[in-house]
């Protein structure tokens, strides 16, 4: 186990509905990262928090939003959501420092229908 | 711009046979490597990663790496496959030369293992 913990596990949303999903990170980690791993593919990069500001962004629209708080615990929001954003939400945090490593939690599965 | 492209999305071997899974890079900086597995219905957890310094990098559960920058290569090995490494494996790139910006990963390499 990594430490990095998800909620919630699972979630069931219909077209057009808001959901947000939350990550604590690892003891001693100031750095959260997001991303979206669609059925039978690689996870995909959303974004990045550090120190409570984003820093780095992937390909993707403006419906996807987040936040990073004081005690570095993190939250992914997506708004009107779409068919294709059914996919495992994966968090990952780290200490920010070169070279160390992602330490991934274990994932919200997102069902859109 | 960084991309990894993983050789063949599902390999199979028998338990006991040697594990050969393919990763090629492609980065415009000097790139830092990285494997990690997917169990069914888990996270990802990181198996090994190259950094700098010894091209040769060894991993948990018994896997190693060799960075090879002249065929821009990462392949994942491990000797003797056990029934307890079928998961799925991916290869990723970070995007910066020098921090863990973010990661790019391949496809995935689906690996069964056979009795």
């Amino acid at each position: 186990e990594t430490g990095v913990t998800q909620s919630p596990t699972h979630l069931i949303k219909t077209r057009g509905q808001q959901v947000t999903l939350r990550c604590s990170s690892q003891s001693g980690h100031n750095t959260v990262s997001w991303y979206q791993q669609a059925l039978g593919q690689g996870p995909q990069f959303i974004f990045q928090y550090y120190r409570e500001e984003e820093n780095g962004r992937g390909n993707f629209p403006p419906r996807f939003s987040g936040l990073q708080f004081p005690n570095y615990s993190s939250e992914l929001n997506v708004n009107a959501l779409e068919l294709d954003d059914s996919a495992l939400y994966l968090c990952a945090s780290t200490t920010g420092l070169l070279q160390e490593t992602q330490y991934f939690g274990p994932g919200t599965r997102l069902l859109v229908l | 711009a960084q991309s990894v492209t993983q050789l063949g999305s599902h390999v199979s071997v028998s338990e006991g046979a040697l594990v050969l899974l393919r990763c090629n890079y492609s980065s415009s900086v000097p790139p830092y490597l990285f494997w990690y597995v997917q169990y069914p219905n888990q996270g990802l957890q990181l198996l090994l990663k190259y950094t700098t310094g010894a091209t040769l990098v060894k991993g948990i559960n018994g896997f190693e790496a060799e960075f090879k920058k002249s065929e821009t290569s990462f392949h994942l090995t491990k000797p003797s496959a056990h029934m307890s490494d079928a998961a799925e494996y991916f290869c990723a790139v970070s995007a910066y030369g020098g921090s863990q910006g973010n990661l790019i990963f391949g496809k995935g390499t689906k690996l069964s293992v056979k009795p």
